[in-house]
């Protein structure tokens, strides 16, 4: 088991431009989260899916964030048009049951300059 | 809803010392409790969780943790710590529809 697998690692990208942070979430499981750390604001929950279908999406900041789950082996991100705040780590998590917790990947390490 | 708190946001302990990372959390319906652990540059591990029966939990690396219903503590020891034990450390409380909470973490340094 590969994990759960998020690309790129790190981003950097001008202020403006759009940015796409991909996720492969753990096979078999049916929960994907986006979450977003900073040392301002710690974890923040962005957005979460079950069986491809957007349940909560109330963290997102502003309508330059979205998400997507076209299937059950990916989920994107994306910012348009990014800004320098949106600087941050960015975590996708997976599970098929909070029973067995959370399994985050390696996050992606976005800054905007 | 659910929250966690972590009463401490750096604890810094020496090597081979004991150490207890606080975490409270409130909730109104039966949860699962979580520890994860965060080391520099990478994603959040499972440390251990309670799930349901003995309140001590033992996990990876050492640590366990202990919950207690009518103080809503899940706190997490380890009786002798090295310095890889140095990390950030979350608390995590998820509720029957799958979503956790996490509390703002607590950041262990060990010093030699």
């Amino acid at each position: 088991d590969a994990g759960v697998i998020q690309s790129p690692r790190h981003e950097v990208t001008e202020m403006g431009q759009e940015v796409t942070l991909r996720c492969k979430p753990i096979s078999g499981h049916d929960y994907l989260f986006w979450y977003r750390q900073t040392m301002m604001r710690g974890l923040e929950l962005l957005i979460y899916f079950n069986n491809n279908v957007p349940i909560d999406d109330s963290g997102m900041p502003e309508d330059r964030f979205s998400a997507k789950m076209p299937n059950a082996s990916f989920s994107t991100l994306k910012i348009q048009p990014s800004e320098p705040r949106d600087s941050a780590v960015y975590f996708c998590a997976s599970t098929y049951d909070s029973y067995y917790g959370y399994t985050f990947g390696s996050g992606t390490r976005l800054t905007v300059v | 809803a659910q929250s966690v708190t972590q009463l401490d946001s750096q604890v810094p302990v020496f090597e081979e010392a004991p150490v207890e990372l606080r975490c409270n959390y409130s909730s109104s319906v039966s949860v699962y409790l979580f520890w994860y652990v965060q080391y520099p540059n990478q994603g959040l591990q499972l440390l251990l969780k309670y799930l349901s029966g003995s309140t001590l939990v033992k996990g990876i690396n050492g640590f366990e943790a202990e919950f207690n219903k009518s103080q809503t503590s899940f706190h997490l020891r380890k009786p002798s710590v090295h310095i890889s034990d140095t990390a950030e450390y979350f608390c995590a409380v998820s509720d029957p529809g799958n979503q956790f909470y996490f509390g703002t973490g607590t950041s262990l340094t060990v010093i030699p």
